[in-house]
């Protein structure tokens, strides 16, 4: 069974202080992996796809990396608008022409001025 | 362009009722899957439909149904509502089902509460 876990389930900065969260995963035949942003009452925003072990991908603060087993989304300087639940989600075969999207539960990330 | 539309945002029901959740996803979009996230078990897929048909299903038992009407607008259907099914419910949408990499786009989704 695919499994998708986070770390830390949450954590706290201060504005400007550097991370990095971490998304291990087990599956067979990734297909794509997937980080969003979800801010209170909203659904999940779309942040980045990776596809391959190397690949790295960024955006304004956040850049996202990719090995054979796990996945990183550093956050550089960051800012308190960046505090959100951040969400990893692998995309993987599951038979016939289906294709099946796993969601860990999330990193909390405060982001204090 | 407008995003995905869940109606309606909040519900509250009681046990034994049956609730239907409405989703309008993003024009051109004839994928349409649906999750329910908790704070216990995150994320959870239910099922997806895509061009009026469901093309994948998670782990949910028979009371979760849906189905998908031909403007590829979809409704969800939880009936005998048990406290458990208390949750935030997702739709989300995209061009194709199954694409490499296809993102999806979230609705603000249907808080339903089951007292």
């Amino acid at each position: 069974e695919d499994q998708v876990t986070q770390s830390p389930e949450a954590l706290r900065l201060q504005e400007g202080e550097s991370s990095s969260l971490n998304c291990s995963y087990t599956v067979s035949g990734l297909r794509g992996l997937f980080w969003y942003r979800q801010d209170p009452g909203k659904g999940p925003e779309f942040l980045f796809t990776l596809y391959s072990a190397g690949e790295e991908k960024e955006k304004e603060r956040l850049k996202a990396t990719l090995t054979k087993k796990e996945s990183f989304l550093h956050i550089t300087a960051p800012k308190p608008e960046d505090s959100a639940t951040y969400l990893c989600a692998v995309q993987a075969y599951s038979g016939g022409s289906n294709y099946k999207l796993t969601f860990g539960k999330g990193t909390l990330l405060t982001v204090n001025p | 362009k407008a995003g995905v539309t869940q109606t309606p945002r909040y519900l509250i029901k009681t046990r034994g009722q049956q609730v239907t959740l409405s989703c309008s996803p993003i024009s051109g979009h004839r994928s349409v899957s649906w999750y329910q996230q908790t704070p216990g078990q995150g994320l959870q897929f239910l099922f997806e439909y895509f061009s009026e048909t469901q093309r994948n299903k998670g782990n949910f038992p028979g009371r979760f149904s849906g189905r998908q009407f031909s403007n590829s607008r979809s409704e969800m259907n939880v009936s005998t509502l048990e406290l458990g099914d208390s949750a935030l419910y997702l739709c989300a949408s995209s061009l194709v089902s199954g694409g490499a990499g296809e993102k999806l786009f979230f609705g603000s989704g249907t808080q339903l509460s089951v007292l």
